[in-house]
């Protein structure tokens, strides 16, 4: 239980142009989704959450309108990369957290297999 | 100051050794702490969960939580090359945002 997808799982793309990654829960249904990035042997970096339904909650210094995220529905979250530059090449991951009641096991989260970008 | 503070390694051991790994955080309203394994090029997967101070052990792994001393371990027993891995540790007070360590590399040389 609780598998989460990405997809694409690598993509290149030419600089200037969007880029879309979805993030699904397959097996579960999740109010949380969060998206991270990660550069090479460095830890992962929260870039925004997001709660179905609603807007998403960007962390500091990281341009909401370069990363658009929505939220759509209990299992799927979608990032774009509107016109991507090199400096945006990064391994994307997703998180989603399970909706559960009155547990700690609220509190877990499960990771995607993120998405390899490269913007030449 | 970091919140979480982890050793990036990288962290070589012969087959069979045990493995200790290890981060402090600074937040003491951190209640949830939760250790990650990540192999190259995927995703985390949730290894161990613990809530609170005290020990928790299953199968080879054992995580410990000291929260006196704001201290986090890993234990790996009989480590196998199949451990090779980056592992990160994670905390969270019990609201939406966890902290992450910097990920230690672990090789488990044959």
């Amino acid at each position: 239980g609780a598998v989460v997808s990405q997809h694409p799982s690598r993509v290149i793309c030419k600089s200037g142009t969007s880029v879309k990654i979805e993030c699904r829960s397959l097996d579960f249904q999740a109010t949380t989704m969060f998206w991270y990035r990660q550069f090479p042997k460095q830890s992962l970096m929260l870039m925004a959450t997001s709660n179905e339904g609603s807007k998403a909650t960007y962390e500091q210094g990281v341009e909401k309108d370069k990363f658009l995220i929505n939220h759509a529905s209990l299992t799927l979250s979608t990032l774009t990369v509107t016109s991507a530059h090199p400096e945006d090449s990064s391994f994307y991951i997703c998180s989603a957290r399970e909706r559960t009641s009155g547990t700690t096991r609220s509190y877990e989260q499960y990771f995607g297999p993120g998405t390899r970008l490269t913007v030449t | 100051q970091k919140e979480v503070e982890q050793d990036p390694g990288p962290l070589s051991v012969p087959e069979g050794a045990i493995v200790s790994l290890n981060c402090t955080y600074s937040n003491s309203a951190f209640q949830y702490f939760m250790w990650y394994r990540q192999y190259s090029r995927k995703g985390p997967e949730l290894l161990m969960y613990t809530y609170s101070s005290g020990n928790k052990e299953d199968g080879r792994f054992t995580a410990q939580v000291d929260k006196s001393s704001k201290y986090i371990s890993l234990f790996i027993r009989d480590s196998q090359p199949s451990d090779s891995a980056t592992y990160l540790c994670a905390t969270n007070t019990g609201g939406f945002k966890t902290i992450f360590g910097a990920g230690t590399r672990l090789f488990v040389k044959a």
